[in-house]
């Protein structure tokens, strides 16, 4: 099955800064990467994701890079403001079986500081 | 998160007891999931349903679990006899049918406590 490693654990940084989470996953034949942001208290929510047959996808401050040569994917947020602290999530769609299920990285704890 | 319907928000088990946990996906979808969030980790897939049908329950512990996606009504994910270790947060998530069934959409979760 696909494994999911996410980095860094916890990241910090001042607002108005860029914020990059970066995601390695091991099954090649995986072509879909979201990433999801949790709150406190709440649910996933999906924020951005890409389709291996795209190298990077941009939404406003939030943009994803793919190098499906590498296998590995990374979160870029820019000009980052106080509501981006949350636990970002990066997933990669599980291809074995009939699951079509998602894996998650374990999470990345971002802290903006005023 | 706006669609998908989880209930109870908050549930406390004694040990023993049985935890059963609702989920109406989002309106046009048909294809459910539910993932188990525990302390500090990441979401684990527990199981795939569509109507009436387990697709995938590969994530699932062998006993006391079991879930269900009938006709009429929303999915259940049953816990038998929770032990501590089963205190977690519950998320379930929704897809429309067809080839864009990866984007899921995740409901607000369920925080099952065992005492």
């Amino acid at each position: 099955g696909e494994n999911v490693e996410q980095h860094p654990s916890t990241l910090s940084v001042q607002e108005g800064d860029s914020a990059v989470i970066k995601c390695t996953y091991s099954d090649s034949a995986s072509n879909y990467f979201p990433w999801y942001k949790q709150e406190l208290g709440k649910g996933p929510q999906l924020i951005i994701d890409i389709r291996s047959n795209v190298g990077e996808k941009k939404d406003q401050r939030i943009a994803v890079t793919l190098n499906k040569t590498a296998k590995h994917f990374s979160l870029h947020i820019t000009e980052t403001q106080p509501e981006d602290s949350a636990v970002y999530f990066c997933a990669a769609n599980d291809s074995g079986g009939g699951a079509d299920g998602l894996t998650f990285g374990k999470g990345t704890h971002l802290i903006i500081q005023p | 998160n706006a669609g998908v319907m989880q209930n109870p928000r908050h549930l406390v088990r004694r040990r023993g007891q049985e935890a059963r946990l609702r989920c109406s996906p989002m309106k046009g979808h048909s294809h459910v999931y539910w993932y188990r969030q525990l302390p500090e980790e990441g979401l684990k897939f527990m199981v795939y349903l569509q109507k009436e049908n387990i697709i995938d329950e590969s994530g699932m512990p062998k006993e006391r679990f079991s879930a269900e996606f009938p006709k009429e009504g929303p999915s259940i994910l049953r816990i038998q006899q929770v032990v501590r270790g089963d205190s977690a947060a519950y998320f379930c998530a929704s897809s429309p049918p067809g080839t864009a069934r990866n984007t899921i959409y995740f409901g607000e979760g369920s925080w099952l406590t065992v005492v």
